[in-house]
């Protein structure tokens, strides 16, 4: 089958690290994106992973392994605007993970 | 704004009646696909063209619903007798269409309401 699994909620504060994982089962493999998305509004890229390793995209990073069927949104100095969804999401086959939200406190 | 647009952005229907959706990608995009987003969910794929051929369908696209894009350009997705299930954000993006593998750009959405 295919499907995608992240942690329904993270909270985390100001200006911290916080990691978002995704981890997937599907057959084939054609990559792995991320989108944020604000409440009321339309999903909007972040990153994508084509291979292995680590994107760096400002204070958001994305990292894929394809062995071990994960990969992961890094988002650095959080700020108060980046609490939203964020959605792990599988190429060719369309198919999206079932969103983390993420509460950033003051 | 040259982003991907949707009309109505907003639907209330009774059930039973028949609504159509539609969306414009961004210019010169020749893939676009339809998406269906209920609250706290990821969106769900219904749907993509490359051009005017509709090449992929979803299990999830009942024959109640059925999507056109004539010209290759703009799409439009219909559901006929509408039920309360289908009550859902219905959410259109596009994409080059020149490499396997594309961002997609999302538009704001129409949010359905069956009553």
């Amino acid at each position: 089958g295919q499907s995608l699994e992240q942690p329904s909620e993270v909270t985390a504060v100001e200006g911290a690290i916080v990691q978002i994982n995704c981890t997937y089962q599907t057959s084939g493999f054609y990559g792995l994106s991320w989108y944020q998305q604000h409440d009321g509004g339309a999903p909007t890229f972040l990153s994508y992973n084509a291979l292995d390793g680590l994107e760096e995209t400002g204070r958001f990073s994305s990292f894929l392994s394809r062995s071990d069927s994960y990969g992961y949104l890094l988002l650095q100095e959080l700020q108060m605007k980046d609490s939203a969804s964020y959605f792990c999401a599988r190429g060719q086959n369309f198919v999206f993970g079932p969103g983390t939200r993420l509460s950033v406190l003051p | 704004d040259t982003g991907v647009s949707q009309n109505p952005r907003h639907k209330i229907t009774k059930r039973g009646q028949n609504v159509t959706f539609r969306c414009d990608p961004i210019s010169e995009h020749n893939r676009l696909y339809w998406y269906r987003q209920t609250l706290g969910q990821g969106p769900e794929f219904l749907t993509y063209f490359q051009n005017e051929a509709q090449l992929e369908k979803s299990r999830l696209l009942s024959d109640r619903f059925s999507a056109e894009r004539p010209k290759g350009s703009f799409s439009t997705l219909e559901i006929q007798r509408t039920e309360q299930g289908d009550s859902a954000m219905y959410l259109c993006a596009s994409s080059p269409g020149t490499s396997g593998e594309e961002t997609q750009y999302f538009g704001p959405g129409t949010r359905l309401l069956v009553l």
